[in-house]
């Protein structure tokens, strides 16, 4: 079946905008991840969803950023008033449960924050 | 604090040579192991392990889990510049997050 999906892949800004960055994660799996990479570095756990609840924000850098999910389907990453430091990739995965079962990653999103 | 070390950290080889990574571990409830393969963007799942002294085997890939010493091996065999990629390992994790990753290993294969 269809993976995990994401857009845009790539997303060019001007610091100060608000960017919004979609997921939508394999059909059935109850839970969703965001995570980030700045270039050269490892991936950076940001928030999870277990259906459409996230237990713990306290993952997200800053007050700048939102997530939620609907329908215990797509999830938005939202970043405002972005920031250079904001730059990275933003990858988004799905699990049928939550811990044990695999994750399966998006393509992910590259922001790019001018 | 849960934990994920893996070595080395860059490994260049030639096609064909036969390379092994490390991962070690530090976790405070054990449940399952994983394998990714990042090229470009997305990491990729390769395995899961959770089960000490099973092989788990994927072509020219297979992988291996030691739950007394606290570690796991991927070894690629015949490797080819396909191969080149970073290699992550990954555990979920006691605390907050789902899964903590390690740094990976970038591996170059040249010609």
């Amino acid at each position: 079946g269809a993976g995990v999906s994401q857009s845009p892949s790539n997303k060019v800004t001007e610091k100060g905008k608000d960017v919004e960055l979609r997921c939508d994660p394999i059909s059935g799996h109850t839970a969703l991840y965001w995570y980030r990479q700045r270039l050269g570095q490892g991936l950076e756990f940001l928030i999870y969803f277990q259906g459409n609840s996230a237990p713990d924000k306290s993952g997200l850098p800053s007050d700048r950023f939102s997530a939620e999910r609907t329908g215990e389907s797509v999830s938005t990453l939202t970043i405002q008033r972005t920031q250079q430091e904001d730059s990275a990739v933003y990858l988004c995965a799905s699990s049928l449960g939550i811990i044990t079962d695999t994750q399966y990653f998006g393509p992910g999103t590259r922001l790019t924050v001018l | 604090e849960d934990k994920v070390v893996q070595s080395p950290l860059s490994l260049v080889v030639h096609e064909g040579d036969t390379v092994t990574l490390n991962c070690s571990y530090e976790v405070t409830n054990f449940r399952s192991l994983l394998w990714y393969k990042q090229e470009k963007k997305a990491p990729t799942f390769l395995f899961m392990l959770t089960s000490s002294g099973i092989e788990k085997k994927s072509g020219r890939l297979s992988s291996i889990l030691d739950k007394k010493e606290l570690f796991s091996i991927l070894n690629i065999t015949a490797t080819q510049t396909g191969d080149s990629a970073i290699y992550l390992c990954a555990l979920p994790n006691s605390g907050n997050t789902p899964l903590v990753f390690g740094k990976g290993t970038r591996l170059s294969v040249i010609a």
